[in-house]
């Protein structure tokens, strides 16, 4: 069974700072097929990358992702006010075939 | 656009299976380039998935529900459905229900997964007497 195990659990920054996420599995993740969603109250999830790197139609350049093996990162260049959310990474292709992090809140300090 | 839209009952009772339904919109369900998942988030918790189905029937589930678990497909009538028996209240949560895109690489069969990139707005669904 893959595991995956996201650091932090909140992140406490200010708009205009750096954040940087990281989700590592318990063992190689398949073609890399790791994914991010960004998840805010009352809403639904929203993917923001797909195979560790490619971002999703309509997602602004400042999230970009990275990663291969076991470690993967999502970085926001410069938080905006509407990216403070939680947010999960995704694999697919091990076993179960999906699953997710814990997630990640990221909070204005 | 695709628009996914999640109905069912909001409060089961112990023991009881719990049926949900997914109707789809603005997109075609038998394309071998989607499946058809159910995610759900208890309160306080993260996202949990549940399993998924494809078009012809091909379904993967999770193995800590897959007892209790059948997710079934009505592509004429775009619609998909989760059935989940014997419920605690350690079922009681948000559901939801996403599109996945996929593809199969003809020559090495290999698939690559693009995310779960439509979703529903959720449903909740308390389990309590």
């Amino acid at each position: 069974e893959i595991v995956l195990t996201q650091s932090p659990g909140t992140l406490s920054l200010s708009p205009g700072e750096r954040a940087t996420l990281s989700c590592r599995a318990s063992q190689s993740v398949r073609n890399d097929d790791v994914a991010w969603y960004q998840h805010k109250p009352g809403q639904a999830p929203r993917l923001l990358i797909y195979g560790s790197f490619s971002r999703a139609t309509g997602i602004p350049d400042r999230f970009s992702g990275r990663g291969s093996g076991t470690d993967y990162t999502l970085t926001i260049s410069r938080l905006e006010p509407e990216d403070f959310a939680v947010y999960y990474c995704q694999q697919f292709g091990g076993s179960p075939a999906l699953s997710f992090g814990g997630g990640t809140k990221v909070e204005i300090k | 656009q695709v628009h996914l839209q999640e109905s069912g009952p909001g409060l089961v009772k112990p023991s009881q299976t719990l049926s949900l339904t997914c109707s789809v919109s603005g997109a075609s369900m038998s394309s071998s380039r989607n499946c058809w998942n159910w995610i759900r988030q208890p309160p306080g918790k993260g996202l949990e998935w549940i399993g998924y189905i494809c078009d012809g029937g091909t379904t993967s589930y999770n193995p800590s529900l897959r007892s209790r678990l059948t997710i079934s497909i009505d592509t004429s009538n775009s619609h998909f459905s989760l059935s989940l028996s014997s419920l605690t209240a350690a079922d009681t949560a948000v559901y939801y229900c996403a599109r996945d895109a996929r593809r199969k690489q003809a020559l090495t069969r290999i698939t690559y997964f693009y995310g779960l990139d439509v979703w529903g707005r959720g449903t909740t669904v308390t389990v309590s007497s």
